[in-house]
């Protein structure tokens, strides 16, 4: 089955600093999603992109489904962000499941 | 509510007992996906259903688990004769359109289940 894996696997920010994650995907996918666990546990949906480039705020993704990988910028970090960023995706078979990767742990220090 | 549901948020129980959680989707909503996600890992899938009729059950850990959407909105996973191993998060999704490419899965918060 598609291999999903997550660089870092823990990232350690001063507030305000800028950081990158990646997301590097085995196989072509018709879905990939971004999260951000929250330490309460939730999981709230970031991004939905399979292709191309968004932004949301201090957020922004990219996806290049050609070269098998995506990733996830964060400007202006603040104490909020931290959590565990995962990265999800679907293969185009059409499964209908999101197979995770094992997320990057992201700490930001005040 | 706007968004996916869980119920209970919580729930321990004794080795041997049988559980039932149950997930609310967003109203609307065809397809509802069941993952479970154990301590530092990312969610695993265990099933998920197009309206009432279930699609893919290739990740329930064995025939212990079950999954029911009668009427095509709610659903109950059932975990019968639990064991210590079956304690996780236990998270669903729905989506708008029918899972199977292109669509966005949402979450709910999870029913954090443990098994004494």
């Amino acid at each position: 089955g598609i291999q999903v894996e997550q660089s870092p696997p823990d990232l350690i920010l001063q507030e305000g600093a800028n950081s990158t994650l990646r997301c590097n995907f085995s196989d072509s996918v018709n879905n990939l999603q971004w999260f951000h666990q929250n330490p309460w546990g939730q999981l709230i949906n970031l991004f939905y992109i399979p292709s191309g480039t968004k932004q949301n705020g201090r957020l922004s993704a990219t996806t290049v489904a050609t070269e098998r990988y995506s990733l996830l910028y964060i400007s202006s970090s603040q104490t909020t962000d931290s959590g565990v960023y995962f990265c999800a995706v679907e293969g185009s078979s059409n499964t209908g499941k999101l197979i995770f990767g094992q997320g990057t742990t992201l700490q930001v220090k005040p | 509510g706007a968004g996916v549901s869980q119920s209970p948020r919580y729930k321990v129980t004794k080795r041997g007992q049988d559980v039932a959680l149950r997930c609310d989707p967003i109203s609307g909503h065809v397809s509802l996906y069941w993952y479970r996600q154990a301590l530092g890992q990312g969610p695993e899938f265990l099933t998920y259903f197009n309206y009432e009729a279930q699609q893919d059950k290739s990740g329930l850990p064995n025939d212990r688990f079950s999954a029911e959407r009668p009427e095509g909105s709610i659903s109950t996973l059932t975990i019968q004769r639990t064991e210590q191993r079956d304690s996780a998060m236990y998270r669903c999704a729905s989506s708008l359109i029918p899972g199977g490419g292109w669509n966005e899965q949402f979450f709910g918060p999870g029913t954090r289940l443990t098994v004494l």
